[in-house]
């Protein structure tokens, strides 16, 4: 099974853009999950989406958003980037329910930089 | 207190050696427990699933949960220069949800 793919791996931005992140689970996993990885903070929860809404949000600004597609594909988008949003930002999908229910696999991320 | 801490390290060892990684956590009604490994500049790969108390083994690692004291373990046997990465104890309290992450602690194994 191909594993969770991530796009764009690297994106550049400037203060006031904003950006959509794209995430494709793995096949049969519907659940897809968003955390931000930064040296300070460590990985921080950012939303999870099963079946297409939003099952869970982590302590993020609304700049934050994110939806799901019925083929369980995720996007995120943030709006209005600061220097602070630079960061890795790591998709992790699971199929509650079966097999190692809560296992959560992540993709490679997509590092984000602000200036 | 924050939900789950760990030694960030650096922790270095010569190759061969048993290495301990530690974390504590804070929330009682946390069930699911896993450990991360990460490369530099990769994304996490999941290394061990632990479902409540208890040991679980694969190769030469070994994930231990102990929910009296709220505290879990990951040994390494027989380390290898590969396994030089940070690693990530996880937890949370919904299966599929929410995961909480330690801040990871960095292993460096010399050969």
């Amino acid at each position: 099974k191909a594993g969770v793919t991530q796009t764009p791996r690297y994106l550049i931005k400037t203060r006031g853009q904003q950006v959509t992140l794209s995430c494709s689970p793995i096949s049969g996993h519907r659940s897809v999950s968003w955390y931000q990885q930064t040296p300070g903070q460590g990985l921080q929860f950012l939303f999870e989406y099963f079946s297409e809404t939003q099952r869970n949000k982590g302590n993020f600004p609304g700049r934050f958003s994110g939806r799901q597609f019925s083929n369980s594909r995720s996007e995120m988008n943030v709006s209005t980037l600061e220097l602070g949003d630079s960061a890795l930002y790591l998709c992790a999908s699971s199929n509650p329910g079966q097999g190692h229910t809560g296992t959560q696999y992540f993709g490679p991320g997509t590092r984000l930089l602000v200036l | 207190q924050k939900e789950v801490e760990q030694d960030p390290g650096p922790l270095s060892v010569p190759e061969g050696a048993i290495v301990s990684l530690n974390c504590t956590y804070s929330n009682s009604a946390f069930q699911y427990f896993m450990w991360y490994r990460q490369y530099s500049r990769k994304g996490p790969e999941l290394l061990m699933y632990t479902y409540s108390s208890g040991n679980k083994e694969d190769g030469r690692f070994t994930a231990q949960v102990d929910k009296s004291s709220k505290y879990i373990s990951l040994f390494i046997r027989d380390s290898q220069p590969s396994d030089s990465a940070t690693y990530l104890c996880a937890t949370g309290d919904q299966a599929g949800t929410a995961l909480i992450f330690g801040k990871g602690t960095t292993l460096s194994v010399s050969s």
